[in-house]
């Protein structure tokens, strides 16, 4: 399966605790996003990177989150100190870009259910 | 700041008919329109998107109608099928910034035999 990748799928953790997650985009996008869903909600963008540059950031994400994709393939969202605020499903998608074709359809992960206790 | 309303928020429709989503949007920088379809514990998929110089796209039994003048756009479901029972959220996306979606509230869709 050639899909975006997530890991783990489902996270329990107590509040103060950090957690980081790990997402996998389809080989060849070079473009990945993060979002948070609540329940009942629709996703709401966190952050976004284009190869390894994150070049944007929604208010939402607070200094305790942060975001990496080191070598412009995987990417990690980690949650420091976490609160039960936080808890909620991480979606990560990627993209193709170039501004050619379909090259704007992003394309979802499974996501993360981070549960904080 | 709600930048893409969606209603209704839960729908019931009879098996065979058809379901009608609806969506309005703020930001004239919108220029991409994506609907995606959630089962429960998974992850959004992409089912049809549209861009703004066509005003209606269909993909099999989907068909999206686009009014610019209006900001409005929504999406039909035809001969609606119990395996179409999901989450349904319709986006708007701005091609000139970094292309991140912006997501309505979802309608629930339930299709009843």
């Amino acid at each position: 399966d050639t899909g975006v990748s997530q890991d783990p799928r489902h996270k329990i953790t107590k509040r103060g605790q950090n957690v980081t997650f790990r997402c996998d985009p389809i080989s060849e996008h070079n473009r990945l996003y993060w979002y948070r869903q609540t329940l009942g909600q629709g996703p709401e963008f966190l952050t976004y990177f284009q190869n390894e540059a994150q070049l944007e950031k929604s208010r939402l994400l607070s200094d305790r989150f942060s975001a990496e994709r080191p070598k412009g393939s995987f990417s990690t969202l980690e949650i420091q100190r976490t609160e039960q605020g936080d808890s909620a499903m991480y979606l990560c998608a990627s993209s193709l870009g170039g501004g050619r074709g379909r090259s704007y359809e992003q394309y979802f992960g499974p996501g993360t259910r981070l549960t904080v206790t | 700041q709600q930048q893409v309303k969606q209603s209704p928020q839960s729908l019931i429709v009879q098996k065979g008919g058809i379901s009608i989503i609806n969506c309005a949007y703020e930001n004239t920088a919108f220029d991409y329109f994506p609907w995606y379809q959630q089962f429960p514990g998974k992850g959004p998929a992409l089912l049809i998107a549209i861009r703004p110089d066509v005003s209606e796209k269909k993909e099999g039994r989907f068909t999206i109608s686009f009014n610019k003048s209006a900001k409005q756009f929504s999406l039909h479901i035809m001969d609606s099928q119990p395996g179409d029972s999901a989450t349904y959220f319709c986006a708007a996306g701005d091609s000139g910034g970094y292309q991140k979606v912006t997501f309505g509230t979802g309608t629930k869709l339930q299709v009843i035999p």
